[in-house]
């Protein structure tokens, strides 16, 4: 299993523009989380997600938007990219139903908005 | 809402010494999570050891063992026999038992450097 993989490793955007970072996960997770990573920081949550189709906001979701259209993969869109957005991605994901489940992380992303 | 805090941002320990890490949390809830997570250099984050709040024996996980001190809300974690792969950011974090999607709240962290 390759576990959660994110692309791209690395991204530099200018401010204004948009893009997206995915995640992927083969562990068959129905939960799935997006965090961010401020330099010196713990994670904060963004969004997650229980299934297929069933999103909700985490502490910091202003900004971003997510979908989870299969149970495999959960993107996160950035619009109108802000300095404030610079940080570092995790993307994770857990097994429904097991309460105290370890959360499994892909490698982060680090973004750069200049 | 749950925090977690941190209060060492910084630790240095020589290598086969032990060192404890200290995490302290709020929350009003009776039952729930608490969890080390390891974040060496290359930035992949790691479950180092559990504990479960309704469990009163500490948990323990090959040299890293947790004292677990529920009344007041602290969960230090204790490396024992410190390897310089030890190195890393380690985050304390909480789960709570109820609600949806096992949320994690993180502290911000206790950069560990261990020495030769």
């Amino acid at each position: 299993n390759a576990g959660v993989t994110q692309t791209p490793k690395f991204r530099i955007l200018k401010i204004g523009q948009s893009m997206t970072l995915q995640c992927t996960q083969d562990m068959n997770h129905n939960y799935m989380y997006w965090y961010r990573q401020d330099p010196g920081m713990g994670l904060k949550l963004i969004y997650y997600s229980v299934g297929a189709g069933i999103t909700d906001k985490g502490e910091v979701p202003n900004g971003y938007n997510v979908s989870r259209s299969t149970t495999e993969d959960f993107p996160l869109r950035l619009e109108l990219a802000a300095p404030s957005q610079t940080s570092v991605y995790f993307c994770a994901s857990s097994s429904a139903g097991t309460w105290g489940g370890e959360q499994y992380f892909g490698p982060g992303t680090r973004l750069t908005v200049t | 809402a749950q925090t977690v805090t941190q209060s060492q941002p910084e630790m240095s320990v020589q290598e086969a010494e032990t060192v404890t890490l200290s995490c302290t949390y709020d929350t009003s809830e009776n039952n729930y999570y608490l969890f080390w997570y390891k974040q060496p250099p290359s930035r992949q984050m790691i479950l180092v050891i559990r504990q479960e709040a309704y469990k009163q024996q500490n948990a323990t996980e090959n040299r890293f063992s947790v004292n677990f001190q529920k009344a007041a809300k602290s969960f230090s974690l204790k490396i024992s026999d410190s390897q310089l792969g030890d190195t890393a950011m380690y985050f304390c974090a909480f789960m709570p038992s109820a609600g949806t999607a096992s949320k994690l709240t993180f502290g911000t962290g206790t950069r560990l450097q261990v020495t030769l």
